[in-house]
């Protein structure tokens, strides 16, 4: 299978405890997302990569939260210090260089987050 | 006021019936408009994207914009009942805008 990657897939987690999730893109895709979706809603973007540099990030993504792309291959995102609020399913994506491809944003199975 | 609205739905029809999704959006700056399918617990697999006005067509699937009264529409003719899912609008400003904007997304059941 040659398309986004996501591990875990589903993560219990007390309050307060560290989560991470890796994603790995499809290869030789240098842009790489980040969305998180709750139930009953439309993924919402959290934070962009191209190569290794973090370009973007939304003011969803609070300190709390830390992505990283090192070598722009794989990413990981961590969640410090979980809170009740944080469940939701975290998705990676990613798409070609550039020009009209570039707007063929291909998703993962993403990473469920429950914090009990 | 959300920038791209969607009927949640669900929306209920008989196998081999013609459905329609629609959205609509509030930022002209969008340009590129794409459409998702969404099964339970799983990731949004692309279906269409589109740029700017007018149709689009693969398969069964016809993906229409009219930029004018900023509404976005998805056609899929022949429904299965493998087609039941969330099928969710997006769009983004321009080709190297990085940022989707997506509707909640609605739901469809297509009934055997």
């Amino acid at each position: 299978d040659t398309g986004v990657s996501q591990d875990p897939r589903h993560k219990i987690t007390k309050r307060g405890q560290n989560v991470t999730f890796r994603c790995d893109p499809i290869s030789e895709h240098n842009r790489l997302y980040w969305y998180r979706q709750t139930l009953g809603q439309g993924p919402e973007f959290l934070t962009y990569f191209q190569n290794e540099a973090q370009l973007e990030k939304s003011r969803l993504l609070s300190d709390r939260f830390s992505a990283e792309r090192p070598k722009g291959s794989f990413s990981t995102l961590e969640i410090q210090r979980t809170e009740q609020g944080d469940s939701a399913m975290y998705l990676c994506a990613s798409s070609p260089r550039s020009g009209t491809s570039g707007n063929t944003i291909y998703f993962g199975e993403g990473s469920w987050l429950t914090v009990v | 006021q959300k920038e791209v609205e969607q009927d949640p739905g669900p929306l209920s029809v008989p196998e081999g019936a013609i459905v329609s999704l629609n959205c609509t959006y509030s930022n002209s700056a969008f340009q590129y408009f794409m459409w998702y399918r969404q099964y339970s617990r799983k990731g949004p697999e692309l279906l269409m994207y589109t740029y700017s006005s007018g149709n689009k067509e693969d398969g069964r699937f016809t993906a229409q914009v009219d930029k004018s009264s900023k509404y976005i529409s998805l056609f899929i003719r022949d429904s299965q009942p493998s087609d039941s899912a969330t099928y969710l609008c997006a769009t983004k400003p321009g080709e190297y805008g990085n940022k989707l904007v997506f509707g909640a997304g609605t739901i469809l059941r297509v009934k055997s």
